[in-house]
């Protein structure tokens, strides 16, 4: 079985521009997250789908971020404009069940100049 | 406010000698408490999940126990691959999927 799989690995932006994370999760877990970890902090939750609806975005910083999930496959994180606190790595996971173990995937690291 | 304390930050063990990991934690309402293991570069891998005191969950060398103000990650005679960060994690019954993670215990087996 495939795991949760997050893309690009790393990316290097500059202060005002935008960047576009995806995550793919592992196939058929309806539930979807984002969660990040700035420097020296634990990781956080940022927000929650169940299929293509989002159930909880308590954890969004402001509205230069903006998640979606087409379809209720695929998401995507998009930063726009970014600022340099935005920088940390930015973590997906699915479950198959609410409330259920979420599995992780491997991260992308942003880095804001 | 929730929270997770995760301790020590860092842990030197030599191979072989056993010791345990702390994870304490305030939440209104305990669900449930996940335990995690994440290598260098990578996510988080799940490990356990204890939902109630008294409640023990066994891996290879990893034991991990609930009581209702902590949990702990025991690991016995270790080997050198054991070395990652163990993060502890909770989940609230009113928001059950919201995670609220520890800043992690740093492991390091020397062989």
């Amino acid at each position: 079985e495939a795991g949760v799989t997050q893309f690009p690995s790393h990316s290097v932006i500059e202060k005002g521009q935008t960047v576009t994370l995806r995550c793919d999760p592992i196939s058929g877990h309806d539930n979807l997250y984002w969660y990040r970890r700035v420097m020296g902090k634990e990781i956080k939750f940022l927000l929650h789908f169940v299929k293509e609806s989002k159930q909880d975005e308590s954890g969004m910083p402001n509205n230069r971020f903006l998640a979606e999930r087409t379809g209720g496959t695929y998401s995507t994180l998009k930063v726009q404009p970014a600022e340099l606190e935005d920088s940390g790595v930015y973590f997906c996971a699915s479950s198959q069940d609410q409330g259920g173990p979420q599995h992780f995937g491997d991260g992308t690291r942003l880095s804001i100049l | 406010e929730d929270q997770v304390t995760q301790s020590p930050e860092a842990l030197r063990l030599q191979e072989g000698e056993s010791s345990s990991l702390n994870c304490s934690y305030t939440v209104s309402g305990l669900r449930g408490l996940f335990w995690y293991r994440q290598d260098p570069g990578k996510g988080p891998e799940f490990l356990f999940t204890l939902y109630s005191a008294g409640e023990e969950k066994e891996k290879e060398r990893l034991k991990a126990t609930l009581t209702k103000k902590e949990s702990f990650l025991h690991i016995t005679a270790p080997k050198p691959e054991d070395s990652a960060t163990y993060l502890c994690a909770v989940q609230a019954r009113r928001n059950f999927n919201k995670f609220y993670f520890g800043s992690g215990t740093k492991l390091n087996v020397k062989p």
